[in-house]
């Protein structure tokens, strides 16, 4: 079983939709949560963070932890062209350097 | 402000070739991370560098080499390239145990093609 698991879609949804887009993962050791945004050929970046169980709102984009069912999603409200990319899940246990990914859903939001 | 810095941004080899991917930032990031992405797979870790001096595998090593050269540069070498191991390199730095995002910086990547 991998220790990351998500939908690699592709999803697409019209603008204004909202997104949820969703990670499983299987080490209950893992504290540390991420979403990295990637454009097409170009590098991931760091959309937010969290940690431990819980939400985390930043603008239009809110993150969310339930480390009892090992579940991870992002939401996206009122969804832009601009959101179109591949959205990453990141872990990390918080006592080591290493980061596992996820395998990305690659969004497309339509005019 | 440059970041993570790759070199080079294309390449193409014949199988059996070999080739070092180059990687520095400028940041003072003590770990440094080589991934490989292909399609369907999402970003696998090759090997990393908790700190200067320090190298580890990660999930997928095999035909690969790592060099922690200094705290800012990294590089990864294939010594003979395999058709298998054609992908988008990309390279990533962290403050992993100073950040409490575990915010990871990355490269542009590298599109590497073996015929």
């Amino acid at each position: 079983q991998k220790e990351v698991e998500q939908d690699p879609g592709p999803l697409s949804v019209p603008e204004g939709a909202i997104v949820s887009l969703n990670c499983t993962y299987s080490n209950s050791a893992f504290q540390y949560f991420m979403w990295y945004r990637q454009y097409s050929r170009k590098g991931p970046e760091l959309l937010m963070y969290t940690y431990s169980s819980g939400n985390k709102e930043d603008g239009r984009f809110t993150a969310q932890v339930d480390k009892s069912s090992k579940y991870i999603s992002l939401f996206i409200r009122d969804s832009q062209p601009s959101d179109s990319a591949t959205y990453l899940c990141a872990i990390n246990t918080g006592t080591a350097s290493k980061l596992t990914f996820g395998t990305g859903t690659r969004l497309q939001v339509t005019l | 402000n440059a970041g993570v810095t790759q070199t080079p941004k294309f390449q193409v080899l014949k199988t059996g070739q070999s080739m070092t991917l180059q990687c520095a930032q400028d940041m003072n990031h003590n770990s440094m991370y080589w991934y490989r992405q292909d399609p369907g797979m999402g970003l696998r870790l090759i090997y990393y560098s908790a700190s200067e001096g320090t190298t580890d595998k990660g999930e997928v090593p095999n035909g690969y080499n790592v060099s922690r050269l200094n705290k800012r540069e990294f590089s990864l070498r294939l010594e003979s390239a395999a058709p298998s191991q054609t992908s988008v390199y990309f390279c990533a730095s962290s403050e992993w145990n100073r950040d409490p995002g575990r915010k990871a910086f990355f490269g542009q990547g590298t599109r590497l093609t073996v015929v």
